[in-house]
């Protein structure tokens, strides 16, 4: 069974700090996804990544940086956290293949006061 | 890119009631559907997918259908139960990476 962890269920920063949320995956997937969610907006991406050291930008990216320097972990990293960062912030991963799902972390809600 | 539509926003049914949700999609070249049903607090599970060389597809009580021509594709829970009420996703895509997502779907079920 896929597993995919994420570091925090629950965090809460201050304006201005830099945050880092990590996501560790155990089936050796090369595609590794960071959303955001919120309510009546679905699922945005903001990056991902197919490979280590390889990432693109998705729908969100403005704010966000991101670190794949092994190919379980995938980082999303908060230059200077605002507060229209708070949010559900969910992982996910997937084989490079056609036709395999992404499967999805618990996810981080992430507060910035 | 893709753009994933999806239809109605919230949907109340009755338990034993059947349940559709209608997704409409824009890039013709997306040749995979999957659907994910997010309990509260939970993540997101893959609950059925279908690929577009496949017109429909059943798993139980859910069944997804395809409709190429008109780039839109539906879910249909029959004898809805209590235990299915969750935000469900559609989502489609072109390629081998990235999903795009409808907006979801709230479907609550009363006993």
């Amino acid at each position: 069974d896929v597993k995919v962890t994420q570091s925090s269920r629950y965090l809460v920063k201050r304006t201005g700090e830099k945050v880092f949320l990590e996501c560790v995956q155990d089936m050796d997937h090369e595609n590794m996804f960071w959303y955001r969610q919120d309510p009546g907006l679905g699922l945005r991406l903001i990056y991902f990544s197919y490979d280590v050291k390889m990432k693109e930008k998705g729908d969100i990216p403005e704010g966000y940086s991101v670190s794949r320097e092994k190919k379980e972990r995938f980082s999303l990293i908060l230059e200077s956290a605002s507060t229209n960062q708070t949010s559900m912030y969910l992982c996910a991963s997937s084989l490079i293949v056609f036709g395999q799902p992404q499967h999805f972390g618990d996810g981080t809600r992430l507060s910035i006061l | 890119g893709e753009n994933v539509e999806q239809h109605p926003s919230t949907l109340s049914v009755q338990e034993g009631d059947s349940a559709v949700i209608k997704c409409t999609y824009s890039d013709s070249a997306s040749n995979y559907f999957p659907w994910y049903k997010q309990e509260l607090g939970k993540r997101p599970q893959l609950i059925i997918d279908i690929r577009s060389n496949v017109g429909e597809k059943k798993d139980q009580r859910i069944a997804v259908t395809l409709n190429k021509t008109a780039k839109h594709f539906s879910l249909h829970i029959t004898e809805t139960q209590p235990e299915d009420s969750a935000v469900y996703f559609c989502a489609a895509t072109p390629g081998y990476s990235t999903l795009t997502f409808g907006k979801g779907t709230m479907l609550l079920v009363s006993p």
